[in-house]
């Protein structure tokens, strides 16, 4: 069995402050990685993931995440935050064989303030 | 080049009716998965469809059943609904052979009274 635990539920900081998220798993299969960012009243958007290679991804917004495999970990950052980044954050994992099936953790609210 | 689509945006329901919840996939994609997002949790995997078939399914009871059409499309139906069925239903799809990416929905906000 797969699970995701995000350590932090709540995460307020300032604007142009550096933020991360932190996310752990637990599987005893190899896994796929994804971040996925929730606006209020809508669907999930994906913001990167790691499939293979590299361990350090990163998306089209500045956040980037890395795959640590000694520590079961993808922690997500961003070194200078905006207002428009405020949002839930939700990050899965999935199997890298077989089926796709997403397990996600419960979310962290990344809330930025002026 | 659309992406994932559903239908209806919203729906209020009484307790013991009966629904239908609707998905396309975005272009290309042969995949459809429904996921179950209750109020201020993580969204949780209720079954795939693939080639018009369930070939998996997380921990829902059979009230929860779906379709997958020809053309990809798919229908979540949910029976004897319970107060608790409140939530947003999302919809993901994916590619069979262009990598396990899940691309969701706008999802259908469900609401029981």
């Amino acid at each position: 069995a797969q699970s995701v635990t995000q350590l932090d539920s709540q995460v307020p900081v300032f604007e142009e402050a550096p933020v991360e998220l932190r996310c752990n798993y637990s599987s005893s299969v190899s896994v796929y990685l994804f971040w996925y960012v929730q606006y209020p009243n809508q669907g999930l958007q994906l913001l990167l993931k790691y499939l293979s290679g590299s361990t350090l991804v990163e998306s089209i917004n500045g956040f980037e995440a890395e795959f640590n495999k000694s520590q079961t970990s993808f922690h997500l950052r961003k070194p200078s935050v905006h207002i428009s980044d405020t949002a839930e954050y939700f990050c899965a994992v999935s199997s890298s064989g077989g089926y796709n099936k997403l397990i996600f953790g419960a979310g962290t609210r990344l809330a930025v303030h002026p | 080049d659309a992406g994932v689509t559903q239908s209806p945006t919203h729906l209020i329901k009484t307790r013991g009716q009966q629904v239908t919840l609707r998905c396309s996939p975005k272009s290309g994609h042969d995949t459809v998965s429904w996921y179950q997002q209750a109020l201020g949790q993580g969204p949780q995997f209720i079954f795939q469809y693939y080639e018009e078939e369930e070939r998996q399914r997380g921990n829902f009871p059979d009230r929860f059943s779906g379709h997958q059409f020809p053309n990809y499309s798919s229908e979540l139906n949910v029976n004897a609904l319970l107060l608790g069925d409140s939530a947003l239903y999302l919809c993901a799809s994916s590619s069979s052979n262009q990598g396990n990416t899940q691309y969701f929905g706008p999802g259908t906000r469900l609401t029981v009274l």
